[in-house]
């Protein structure tokens, strides 16, 4: 069962690099979420998509952008990466609101 | 705006002695309340949720949580914890519920 899966798991990135994290699940769900999590902070919300072809901004949608081509897929990019978007990405999905929300492993994204 | 606050980043507590992790939440309409547990190194897996219906919601490995409306609470309790139960929670509320808002989340360390 594979769930909710993201590439890559590590990436070291150049201030100024672009880069995109794949997320994938294979449960069908509408509702797919990008999550950033920082010490002491918690998990924040980048964006999210509520079915294929639509995106929203979330708490911190700056210097991120997301595209959801196919329904099984939700694509992050940074177009121009800067150190503080070092974090830990979570990719999430969910069946529809009030549903269970299933959690990627996370991506663990270093901007050096 | 809604908002979610866990009023405790640490609790370490003894081995079979009973926890309680606290959460408070502000929001102007219905929401959905849920609680993860982050292990190291791995992404959050649902522990329990409350939707509607009965304000005590159980959930697995032996937590389970109340809903206090008045007091807009969903304070997480277990009567005797284990080692195994070190991990990072997270509370989170679901508004409308398109998105989760995570809490800062609470470290609990069980020492023997």
């Amino acid at each position: 069962n594979a769930g909710v899966t993201q590439t890559p798991k590590f990436r070291v990135l150049k201030t100024g690099q672009s880069m995109t994290l794949l997320c994938a699940q294979d449960m069908n769900h509408e509702y797919m979420y990008w999550y950033r999590q920082d010490p002491g902070m918690g998990l924040r919300l980048i964006h999210y998509s509520v079915g294929e072809g639509t995106t929203a901004k979330g708490e911190v949608p700056d210097g991120y952008n997301v595209s959801r081509l196919k329904k099984q897929n939700f694509l992050l990019g940074l177009e121009s990466a800067a150190p503080s978007q070092t974090s830990v990405y979570f990719c999430a999905s969910s069946y529809s609101p009030g549903n269970t929300i299933y959690f990627g492993e996370g991506s663990w994204l270093t901007v050096v | 705006a809604q908002s979610v606050t866990q009023l405790d980043s640490q609790v370490p507590v003894f081995e079979e002695a009973p926890v309680e992790l606290r959460c408070n939440y502000s929001s102007s309409v219905s929401v959905y309340l849920f609680w993860y547990v982050q292990y190291p190194n791995q992404g959050l897996q649902l522990l329990l949720k409350y939707l509607s219906g009965s304000t005590l919601v159980k959930g697995i490995n032996g937590f389970e949580a109340e809903f206090n409306k008045s007091q807009t609470s969903f304070h997480l309790r277990k009567p005797s914890v284990h080692i195994s139960d070190t991990a990072e929670y997270f509370c989170a509320v679901g508004i409308g519920a398109q998105k989760l808002v995570f809490g800062q989340g609470t470290r609990l360390t069980i020492n023997p």
